[in-house]
């Protein structure tokens, strides 16, 4: 089975800051990786997903996500934070099972 | 387009009592799924149907139940609620693996078990 770390369950950056939140999976081949954001009361929406072909995926609200084979990892990013971006961020991972595997999460807090 | 629906949004028991959870969506995915989330612990897979006519347990299935009526709805059950259940449950559908597609995931309801 897959497993997916994301180191931070709380990330704080202020306002205009640059965006890190880390993902590494564990994977014998390759697989689709995705990041999805929650906001309170709602359910997961996707951010962005890379499947094959570049590396570099960008996504939507100026998220994007760089996929590293040799590191195992499917790190998020925004170059400067804004309020709206407060929320929840999760990173999942399918295998050929046809199934997903999400991390655990990491809130993310805006500082004005 | 509506996507996922989950019904209902929000739901109290007493330990003991069964309930199901309805779940449907429009977008003619093969594959369905219900997670729980739990604060600290992410999503937990409890079951997910392949295709119309198959499932299969998740991660945490004791305590849970559930039928896949038509390729658009996915229903779970709990037969006897404990506390522990408490938890958000989240459905979600996806099309073919083989092609990258995303889950799709439902608005959750929140169930709390007296």
């Amino acid at each position: 089975a897959q497993s997916v770390t994301q180191l931070g369950s709380h990330v704080s950056v202020s306002e205009g800051a640059l965006v890190l939140l880390r993902c590494n999976y564990s994977s014998s081949v390759p697989p689709y990786l995705f990041w999805y954001v929650q906001y309170p009361n709602q359910g997961l929406q996707l951010l962005l997903k890379y499947t094959t072909g570049a590396t570099l995926v960008k996504g939507i609200n100026g998220f994007e996500a760089e996929f590293k084979k040799s590191e195992t990892s499917f790190h998020l990013t925004k170059p400067s934070a804004h309020m709206s971006d407060a929320a929840e961020y999760f990173c999942a991972v399918s295998d050929t099972g046809n199934q997903f595997y999400f991390g655990t999460g990491t809130s993310l807090t805006v500082i004005p | 387009n509506a996507g996922v629906t989950q019904t209902p949004k929000f739901q109290v028991l007493k330990t003991g009592q069964s309930m199901t959870l309805q779940c449907a969506q429009d977008m003619n995915h093969n594959s369905m799924y219900w997670y729980r989330q739990d604060p600290g612990m992410g999503l937990r897979l409890i079951y997910y149907s392949a295709s119309e006519g198959t499932t299969d347990k998740g991660e945490v299935p004791n305590g849970y139940n559930v039928s896949r009526l038509n390729k658009r709805e996915f229903s779970l059950r709990l037969e006897s609620a404990a506390p522990s259940q408490t938890s958000v449950y989240f459905c979600a559908s996806s099309g073919l693996w083989a092609q990258g597609q995303p889950q799709h995931f439902g608005d959750g309801t929140r169930l709390s078990i007296l």
